[in-house]
């Protein structure tokens, strides 16, 4: 079972350089998530997708677009990577389910530097 | 604004029982999630609370008071392997997770 698969799992970019991060998901999940997780702080929601086609901002969205051109693929882009933008990402995917219980599957991260 | 209050470290001993609190301030409230993230890896679903009361999973069991804004999460019989972070999580009035920073859980033998 893949479950949710994020490519790639490290990358150094230099500042001003863009990327996309890619997130895949087989479980047919309807939401798709990114999120950030920086040292000492809560995991902060950049964009999230409530179907295909469809996306919405989360907390820190500035600096990053995103794409849902298929339901299993969720893709997240940085088009001039600052410092700041250093961080461990992760995608998520979840259904929906009874009572809202569903909780939200994690890839293993993206680790990325820039400079 | 919202906000949730985790310990940032705590430490207990191989066997023992271990509670990890969590307050919460946020718009709306629909459940409360527990998750474990190991070192370097992702997180992982360990509970779900949206009533008052105490759920228990084996060796885990996550209690909620929406009164209070306050839950915890017990780790009994703990093993090395408990050793990780223990994240918690607020689903608001938008349905949106918001996250607390983690509780890292050192277990020494």
């Amino acid at each position: 079972n893949a479950g949710v698969t994020q490519t790639p799992k490290f990358r150094v970019l230099k500042t001003g350089q863009s990327m996309t991060l890619l997130c895949a998901q087989d479980m047919n999940h309807e939401y798709m998530y990114w999120y950030r997780q920086d040292p000492g702080m809560g995991l902060r929601l950049i964009h999230y997708s409530v179907g295909e086609g469809t996306t919405a901002k989360g907390e820190v969205p500035d600096g990053y677009n995103v794409s849902r051109l298929k339901k299993q693929n969720f893709l997240l882009g940085l088009e001039s990577a600052a410092p700041s933008q250093t961080s461990v990402y992760f995608c998520a995917s979840s259904t929906l389910g009874e009572e809202g219980r569903q909780p939200q599957h994690f890839g293993d991260g993206t680790r990325l530097s820039i400079l | 604004g919202q906000n949730i209050d985790q310990p940032t470290e705590m430490t207990a001993t191989e066997g023992a029982i271990v509670q990890i609190n969590c307050t919460y301030q946020t718009s709306g409230f629909n459940g409360l999630f527990w998750y474990q993230q190991h070192a370097g890896e992702a997180p992982t679903f360990l509970s779900y609370n949206v009533l008052d009361g105490l759920e228990e999973k084996g060796r885990f069991s996550s209690f909620l008071s929406r009164s209070k804004g306050y839950s915890y999460l017990l780790l009994k019989e703990l093993q090395m392997k408990d050793s990780a972070s223990y994240l918690c999580a607020v689903r608001d009035s938008n349905y949106q997770l918001i996250w607390g920073a983690g509780t890292k859980l050192i277990i020494k033998p």
